[in-house]
């Protein structure tokens, strides 16, 4: 089966700075990349994806890059605001899958 | 849309006591899914549903979990007997058959076993 391995477990970064974490997969059919943030005590919630025909997909402030060579994407935030601060997980979704594999998480602490 | 709906949200039970744990997924989702999170093995999937059906239950744990999901808009997620080790946050969280890859999550349930 798919295994996702996601690195860092924990990111401190000061307010304003950008935030890389990053992931990597296994299995080479993967076709579909999703990126939640779960702040504490609530639900993770879809923040971007990404499928494996796409390169890098942006949505204001976050992107999300896939190197399908590599088996590795990664999630950037730029310009990191309190309230980025968070836990997120990436996941992987093997072809002809209707399941997600999730990395365990990387808790991103912005300090004011 | 109420978003996908878990009672309760939290649940304090003893050990060996029968837990259910409730889901009312989206309307009109195809698809539902039974996670754990726990911080020493993060999310974990359990089990899941197409139309009603369990597809894969590989991820439940052991017999003492079973799912059922009667009709489109219920499951249940049925722990008997309860152990501590079960203490743990679960979700529960559905998805359309078109866009089946996104899956919406509930506000999951907090269980705690004594």
């Amino acid at each position: 089966g798919e295994n996702v391995e996601q690195h860092p477990s924990t990111l401190s970064v000061q307010e304003g700075d950008s935030a890389v974490i990053k992931c990597t997969y296994s299995d080479s059919a993967s076709n579909y990349f999703p990126w939640y943030k779960q702040e504490l005590g609530k639900r993770p919630q879809l923040i971007i994806d990404i499928r494996s025909n796409v390169g890098e997909k942006k949505d204001q402030r976050i992107a999300v890059t896939l190197n399908k060579t590599a088996k590795h994407f990664s999630l950037h935030i730029t310009e990191t605001q309190p309230e980025d601060s968070a836990v997120y997980f990436c996941a992987a979704r093997s072809s002809g899958y209707s399941t997600l594999t999730f990395g365990k998480g990387t808790m991103l602490l912005v300090s004011p | 849309d109420a978003g996908v709906i878990q009672s309760p949200r939290h649940e304090v039970t003893e050990m060996g006591q029968e837990v259910t744990l409730r889901c009312k997924p989206i309307s009109g989702h195809d698809y539902l899914f039974w996670y754990r999170q726990t911080m020493m093995r993060g999310l974990e999937l359990l089990i899941y549903f197409n139309n009603n059906v369990p597809i894969d239950d590989s991820g439940m744990p052991e017999d003492r979990f079973s799912a059922k999901m009667p009709n489109a808009s219920f499951s249940t997620l049925k722990i008997q007997p309860s152990e501590p080790r079960d203490s743990a946050v679960y979700f529960c969280a559905s998805s359309p058959i078109q866009g089946r890859n996104t899956q919406y999550f509930g506000p999951g349930t907090r269980l705690t076993v004594l």
